[in-house]
């Protein structure tokens, strides 16, 4: 069975300090991951995808993710904050051997920007 | 705009009672999916169409809830006799097709008193 668990649930940073967010994965096939963001009232929004293509997954505004086997990690990275950055972020995965494809979502990190 | 949409955005009903949600996915997108998402928890799976095939459901989805996509465009969900456990944001998101990006909607608030 897949999981992912993400290792924080609320990350604090100031304004163009640099932002991690952290997930790990448990997957019996190779897995796609994804991070979603969910900001107040709107709808959750796809901001990076992995499928084994390069490691490194360069998203939406400035955020990038690193797939590492070894670790089974994929944090969320983006080198300076801005105050719109701050949502809830949620780390997903899906396998390839699973027809369905249905998306298991991480419980959440809340990210707060402060100024 | 010309992404998904769900309706209505918040309903409030009373225990007992049954309620609908709608969802009108992106065009010619052939896959559906409905979730669930509790107070400060990720989005749980509940089932997914193929066009208006259902072609699994979760065990979370329990007898009285029902889904449906009877022309493989848009789907309701429906839950009958809606208990407080219910409260919850229902999700919608739909995919051109397998293993395509899922792209969600606003949700569903629903509060059941």
């Amino acid at each position: 069975a897949q999981s992912v668990t993400q290792l924080d649930s609320h990350v604090s940073v100031s304004e163009g300090t640099p932002v991690l967010l952290r997930c790990n994965y448990s997957s019996s096939y190779s897995p796609s991951l994804f991070w979603y963001v969910q900001h107040p009232n709107k709808g959750l929004q796809l901001l990076l995808k992995y499928t084994s293509a390069a490691t490194l997954v360069k998203g939406i505004n400035g955020f990038e993710a690193e797939f590492k086997k070894s670790e089974t990690s994929f944090h969320l990275t983006k080198p300076s904050a801005h105050m719109s950055d701050a949502a809830e972020y949620f780390c997903v995965v899906t396998t390839w051997g699973d027809s369905s494809y249905k998306l298991i979502f991480g419980s959440g990190t809340r990210l707060l920007v402060r100024p | 705009d010309t992404g998904v949409s769900q309706n209505p955005r918040h309903k409030i009903t009373k225990r007992g009672q049954n309620v609908t949600f709608r969802c009108d996915p992106i065009s010619e997108h052939n896959r559906l999916y409905w979730y669930r998402q509790t107070l400060g928890q990720g989005p749980e799976f509940l089932t997914y169409f193929q066009n208006e095939a259902q072609l699994e459901k979760s065990r979370l989805l329990s007898d009285r809830f029902s889904a449906e996509r009877p022309k493989g465009s848009f789907s309701t969900l429906e839950i009958q006799r809606t208990e407080q456990g219910d409260s919850a944001m229902y999700l919608c998101a739909s995919s051109l097709d397998a293993g395509e990006t899922q792209y969600f909607g606003p949700g569903t608030r629903l509060l059941v008193l």
